[in-house]
């Protein structure tokens, strides 16, 4: 079975500083696809960054980077120079053969001017 | 256009009701995907369709009713439904199910339909 786990239900971060948010994540499979959504108050859900399992390389996306280690299972996001614009609900992912995108439980951050 | 749209955005129905919710998508997208989720919790799959045929059903009951009739359109009919069925209902589109490519796992997601049954 193929799990998501996000340990911190809440987050809060000053403007301009760095946070990360944690994943940890548990799958049988070689190949599959690490993801982190972001859920702003409005609600619409889209994607802010992406990792595939057989890359080594850390993704990055502007202020956004995650940290993928892949012998611990964990897949945790930095964000950098943080905005107001970065208050919102974050779910980590993980996409497998099994063609079903798993969430997390979920981190709301909030971001203090 | 990367756009994925949802109507109605609220909807209130009794429990004898029935009702649809609708999603739309012109990205040329091949898999569409209902999500429900509640208050501060992650989005729960429902179901998936694949170049217009269901491809996952998880153990939904029947009073949620899906329908794609075409590669752009997917429909959500509700009936009987319960109190505890309130909650916001998300559709999403993929450029397909597949489960590699660089699209893998990319979902794009509507606004979502807030769904009160009283």
């Amino acid at each position: 079975a193929q799990t998501v786990t996000q340990s911190q239900p809440e987050m809060s971060v000053q403007e301009a500083e760095t946070v990360t948010l944690s994943c940890t994540y548990d799958t049988s499979e070689s190949d599959y696809y690490l993801f982190w959504y972001k859920q702003p108050p409005s609600r619409q859900m889209i994607l802010v960054i992406r990792q595939e399992a057989y890359k080594q390389q850390n993704a990055t996306e502007n202020r956004f980077s995650v940290n993928f280690q892949k012998a611990a299972k964990s897949f945790s996001l930095k964000i950098s120079d943080s905005q107001l614009g970065d208050a919102a609900m974050y779910f980590c992912a993980s996409f497998n053969q099994g063609g079903k995108l798993i969430f997390g439980q979920g981190t709301e951050l909030s971001v203090k001017p | 256009d990367t756009e994925v749209t949802q109507t109605p955005k609220h909807l209130v129905m009794g429990m004898t009701n029935k009702k649809s919710l609708k999603c739309e998508q012109h990205m040329g997208h091949r898999a569409m995907y209902w999500y429900k989720q509640k208050a501060k919790k992650p989005p729960e799959l429902m179901f998936v369709y694949s170049y217009e045929k269901l491809s996952i059903n998880e153990s939904v009951p029947s009073r949620f009713s899906p329908e794609c009739p075409n590669s752009s359109l997917l429909n959500l009919h509700l009936h009987a439904l319960q109190p505890e069925d309130s909650a916001l209902y998300l559709c999403a589109s993929s450029q397909d199910q597949g489960t590699s490519g660089p699209r893998a796992g990319e979902l794009f997601f509507g606004e979502g339909s807030r769904l009160t049954v009283l």
